[in-house]
């Protein structure tokens, strides 16, 4: 069963307009939350991560929200430019009870538009 | 250059045949993975390794095998390599959780086809 799950494959966006990916976890014991940024014929790269005791965390024009009633965290790309175009992967991890083993939703290919 | 390189970038082998993947890191990470991604199903873990003495199964690993050479190696192998192991492979490093950095740093990947 999935753990971490990204619902929307893909997303379009207009230059400029707000980016909203969503990642959706079943495991109430992970306590870290990554995501991570993959261009084609290029490893993932790691864009931002989340505490689990935090519901926010910023750096620059990504920020990630996180709702651990919902079991719910969301990137937000404000503005969206057209080299954000790239799939996005959210992940996340057990570091206090388990090996640290990241595990991986599936993906969501975003679009953005100039 | 590259903190975690892996060679070859690009394989194609036929069914059968056994290949070898290589990665080796620069970063001075004890913690060393090996995953795949398939389109559609994100990035699975085959393999993880936590020191040179230390290798453990992931999700996935069923007709792979791992070597950890040495702190900065970990290779990936295909003793009989079958048409649905094509795919994307990626290595990756991480240091100790207790550093507080909790992210992994990836490779470039390797595209395998097998034929």
């Amino acid at each position: 069963d999935q753990q971490v799950k990204q619902n929307s494959p893909s997303l379009s966006v207009q230059e400029g307009r707000i980016s909203i990916l969503n990642c959706d976890y079943t495991n109430s014991m992970f306590d870290y939350f990554l995501w991570y940024k993959k261009y084609p014929a290029e490893g993932p790269t790691f864009l931002i991560s989340i505490s689990s005791i935090k519901d926010k965390n910023e750096d620059g024009r990504f920020t990630v929200f996180l709702n651990k009633s919902a079991k719910h965290l969301s990137l937000h790309i404000v503005p969206s430019q057209p080299g954000d175009s790239a799939v996005y992967f959210c992940a996340a991890v057990n570091y206090g009870g388990s090996q640290g083993n990241l595990i991986f939703g599936k993906g969501t290919k975003l679009s953005v538009k100039p | 250059d590259a903190d975690v390189t892996q060679t070859p970038r690009n394989r194609i082998t036929k069914t059968g045949k056994r290949i070898m993947l290589e990665c080796s890191q620069t970063k001075g990470h004890d913690r060393m993975y090996w995953y795949r991604q398939d389109p559609g199903l994100g990035l699975r873990l085959i393999y993880y390794s936590f020191d040179v003495k230390d290798i453990n199964k992931g999700e996935i690993s069923d007709g792979y095998s791992v070597s950890r050479q040495a702190q900065a190696k970990f290779s990936l192998s295909l003793e009989s390599a079958i048409p649905n192991q094509t795919a994307l492979y990626f290595c990756a490093t991480s240091d100790l959780p207790a550093t507080g950095v909790v992210e992994q740093f990836f490779g470039p990947g390797t595209r395998l086809t097998v034929l």
